[in-house]
């Protein structure tokens, strides 16, 4: 069954900081990985996709690395602003009949402050 | 419509009746998701609809629960003689279907919080 880990639970840092998010899956057989934001009450916004054939995404100040044979990803946020202040998401997808499903990781709880 | 709409927001339900959430994806998305969040469980699987094919029902807890998409679009769970343990955060997601990055990406409703009492 797969699991995934993010490490760490919560993070606060002052604003302008760089920091790395942590992600780690068991089952080396994904289809892909994407990472998500989510907001209180809220639903959640996809930030990257990473398809297994890949080793990183760039979407503006985030990067998103994936090594699929380490079973780990990291989400990297140059210059945080107290607006990247929510729970960041990772979730993997095998292919087959389970395709589209996602798996999630418990989040990262990011808190920057200004 | 411009995005992923679930009704209703919230819901309060007294223990052992039935509840409804209703879903609906964004046009010209052919594959649907369920998902529940909990505070204890983080954000489960719970069904998975790509067009005309068959449901992938493997994340359902117990036969409780259930789902239907009428005419590839909206979608319906329903949730039959709910327990407190079902409290939780309901979110639907839908997607443009198999095949590509694009694709892939889920785009998620803001959820129904359901509260049974």
């Amino acid at each position: 069954k797969q699991e995934v880990t993010q490490i760490p639970a919560a993070l606060s840092v002052p604003e302008g900081e760089n920091l790395v998010l942590n992600c780690s899956f068991t089952d080396s057989a994904i289809y892909n990985l994407q990472w998500f934001r989510q907001d209180p009450g809220k639903g959640l916004t996809s930030l990257l996709l990473i398809q297994s054939s890949q080793r990183e995404q760039t979407s503006g100040r985030l990067n998103a690395s994936l090594d699929k044979s380490s079973g780990r990803s990291t989400l990297y946020i140059a210059a945080s602003q107290p607006g990247d202040s929510a729970t960041y998401l990772c979730a993997v997808t095998v292919g087959g009949t389970s395709y589209g499903k996602l798996t999630f990781g418990q989040g990262t709880i990011l808190t920057v402050h200004p | 419509g411009a995005g992923v709409s679930q009704s209703p927001s919230n819901k309060v339900t007294e223990k052992g009746k039935d509840v409804e959430l209703r879903c609906d994806p964004i046009s010209g998305h052919t594959a649907l998701y369920w998902y529940r969040q909990s505070l204890g469980q983080g954000l489960e699987f719970l069904i998975y609809f790509q067009g005309n094919s068959a449901p992938d029902k493997s994340g359902l807890p117990s036969d409780r629960f259930s789902a239907e998409r009428t005419g590839g679009s909206v979608s319906t769970l329903t949730i039959q003689r709910t327990q407190q343990e079902d409290s939780a955060v309901y979110l639907c997601a839908s997607s443009l279907g198999l095949g590509g990055v694009a694709k892939n990406i889920q785009y998620f409703g803001a959820g129904t919080r359901l509260s049974v009492l």
